[in-house]
């Protein structure tokens, strides 16, 4: 079964702190992508990286730094966690060939204080 | 850019009454459409989609979508309507620019269901 791991599903961090969010996938998918989830906006991709240590911006990296150093993990950083980053955080992966469905993580919510 | 639009924020509908939950995209050739759904604390869970062909597609849990070109639309329908299926419904296209690799998603619907 397809399964997509976030490594905690609620985090509270203070403002400034650096904050990682980490993601597996054990589906050797070649895409990884983060979003984060706000109530009346959606889904919005930050960034999405299609193989190891390949990455390209979303529609709102700005704030957020990614990882990939293995094909199944690929992790989203918080430099300097400001309160306007408090939302909820979404995995998820695809393979490569398109067009592809992605299947989803549970979803990490993050509260800055 | 693609786009995709849910007009509906919350829907609320009887148990056992059917239902149809709209999605309006924006995209010049033949789309790739989506929908997800999500249980409240869960993540996305994929519905149904549809790549080509028959423009009726039958989903998990008896939902079904319609494909329709000259309306620029995808809505998803069920007949009859339990109290499991509250949750946030997501619709989606894939985006041309990036070789459909990546998604755009609408704000999603919210479903209330009564008893």
């Amino acid at each position: 079964d397809v399964k997509v791991t976030q490594s905690s599903r609620y985090l509270v961090k203070r403002t400034g702190e650096k904050v990682f969010l980490e993601c597996v996938q054990d589906m050797d998918h070649e895409n990884m992508f983060w979003y984060r989830q706000d109530p009346g906006l959606g889904l919005r991709l930050i960034y999405f990286s299609y193989d190891v240590k390949m990455k390209e911006k979303g529609d709102i990296p700005e704030g957020y730094s990614v990882s990939r150093e293995k094909k199944e993990r690929f992790s989203l950083i918080l430099e300097s966690a400001s309160t306007n980053q408090t939302s909820m955080y979404l995995c998820a992966s695809s393979l490569a060939r398109s067009p592809r469905e992605q299947y989803f993580g549970p979803g990490t919510r993050l509260t800055v204080t | 850019a693609q786009s995709v639009t849910q007009p509906d924020i919350h829907i609320t509908v009887s148990e056992g009454a059917s239902l149809e939950l709209r999605c309006n995209y924006s995209y010049g050739a033949t789309p790739y459409l989506f929908w997800y759904v999500q249980s409240p604390g869960q993540g996305l869970q994929l519905l149904l989609k549809y790549f080509s062909g028959d423009t009726l597609v039958q989903g998990n849990k008896g939902f079904e979508a319609e494909f329709k070109r000259s309306q620029s639309s995808f809505n998803l329908r069920k007949p009859s309507v339990h109290w499991s299926d509250a949750a946030e419904y997501f619709c989606a296209v894939g985006a041309k620019n990036t070789g459909f690799q990546k998604l755009v998603f609408g704000t999603g619907t919210r479903l209330l269901v009564s008893p």
